[in-house]
Parts: C-alpha cells; sequence; structure tokens
C-alpha cells in the first residue's frame, strides 16, 4: 500500500463541473503539497498547507490532520484545467516528499 | 532566471551510454532535489543536497547513478551505462532551506534510452 494514495486515477468533468480529488496518507506529516502537471511540463506548486483550508481562485484545498486526509476542489472547472493533479505528503520522519501516483483530469468542453 | 531551469529538456540516449542532466535551482535556494517520475506515475525521490553536501542519496535506484553540486548551486545527475528502465521523467526542485518545506520544481528532462 502507497504511503500516499490519490482518487480517483483519473477523471472526466464537463465544463462548468464542481471537481473534488482526493487524498490520503499514512505517514505523520509536515505540510502536504497539491501540484499541478501539464503534458509535456513542469511541475507547478498550487498550495501548500499544513492545516485548514486554502483558496486561490476557482482552486481550494483542505487538510484534516486527525483524518489525515486532503482534497483539492476546482469550482466551475475549464478545459485549460486538464492536467494531472498530484498529491505529496512532507515526511516529518524522513525529510522527504512523499508523492501520490496523480489524478489525470479531462475536462471537455 | 526566476525559477527553476533544467536541460536537456528532452534526451535520447542509446542503452549503454552515460548521460549527465543539468538542474539550476533558484538563485539563493540551499536545498536541491533530484526526482524520477515513470510514465503514469508520481514523481520519486533520488536524492537531495543541502549546499554542497549530498545529504540522502537513498533514492539512486543502482550505482550507476550519481548527483553532484560542487559549488552549492548547479547540479548534475549523471547516469552510467544507461538502461531502457531508466527511461523517465528527471525532476529537479530546489528550496529556500530557511524552514520552508515549499519545493520549486523545473519543467524536467525526458530521458528516453533505446
Amino acid at each position: 500500500k502507497n504511503e500516499v494514495e490519490q482518487s480517483p486515477q483519473n477523471l472526466t468533468a464537463q465544463e462548468g463541473e464542481f471537481i473534488t480529488i482526493n487524498c490520503s496518507y499514512s505517514v505523520g506529516i509536515s505540510a502536504l503539497h497539491w501540484l499541478q502537471q501539464h503534458p509535456g511540463g513542469g511541475i507547478v506548486s498550487l498550495f501548500m498547507l499544513s492545516s485548514g483550508k486554502k483558496k486561490h481562485g476557482r482552486l481550494i484545498a483542505t487538510i484534516n490532520i486527525q483524518e489525515k486526509h486532503s482534497s483539492l476542489h476546482i469550482t466551475a472547472s475549464h478545459p485549460r484545467d486538464s492536467a494531472v493533479y498530484i498529491c505529496a505528503a512532507f515526511s516529518s520522519n524522513t525529510g522527504k516528499l512523499i508523492f501520490g501516483q496523480g489524478t489525470t483530469l479531462q475536462v471537455k468542453p | 532566471g526566476a525559477g527553476v531551469s533544467q536541460s536537456p529538456r528532452y534526451k535520447v540516449a542509446k542503452r549503454g551510454q552515460d548521460v549527465a542532466l543539468r538542474c539550476d535551482p533558484i538563485s539563493g535556494h540551499v536545498s536541491l532535489f533530484w526526482y524520477q517520475q515513470a510514465l503514469g506515475q508520481g514523481p520519486e525521490f533520488l536524492t537531495y543536497f543541502q549546499n554542497e553536501a549530498q545529504l540522502d542519496k537513498s533514492g539512486l535506484p543502482s550505482d550507476r547513478f550519481f548527483a553532484e553540486r560542487p559549488e552549492g548551486s548547479v547540479s548534475t545527475l549523471k547516469i552510467q551505462r544507461t538502461q531502457q528502465e531508466d527511461s523517465a521523467v528527471y525532476l529537479c526542485a530546489s528550496s529556500s532551506g530557511l524552514g520552508s518545506y515549499e519545493q520549486y520544481f523545473g519543467p524536467g528532462t525526458r530521458l528516453t534510452v533505446t
């Protein structure tokens, strides 16, 4: 079992839909990243959070430390949101980022 | 530059060749990380530098992989006698290291071994 697991692995949505991507982790963490990766492109950090909730534009990230769970929400989704979204937990034990396998999102017009 | 840069962006090597991948971190960033991302997978940790010191190389898959950061800025990941299983995207990230967990990623180098 991976230490960081994401669901779903693949997600197809219609433009305008509300999207949720989930991340569960089994290790103690200092912080958690949500990252975006476009095909052929590098990785962009969307959020880093260690508690509560953060919002940036149409993106919202939440984390529940007790339940070891985080979610990334996209409101009013748009085709340009199509990308791979990766959850990465910063292990408080090892000091390393542990990555989920990613969620491939396709938003259709 | 403002961000992390990597070169080359794409590299095709014949099996058995040696390759060298370069990472230019954000100026002044103390910490530098190398990750390997196989197709359809999340990145996996390879190695970590703090300034010029390689503090953790536990993720390097074999002794064919070698990384250095001699002056504490630019880093090179070298792969000797490449094998097909080395085909992946190699990502570099840097962090200020001043109590910050945030890492800034480069565009990656896509290595294809034929």
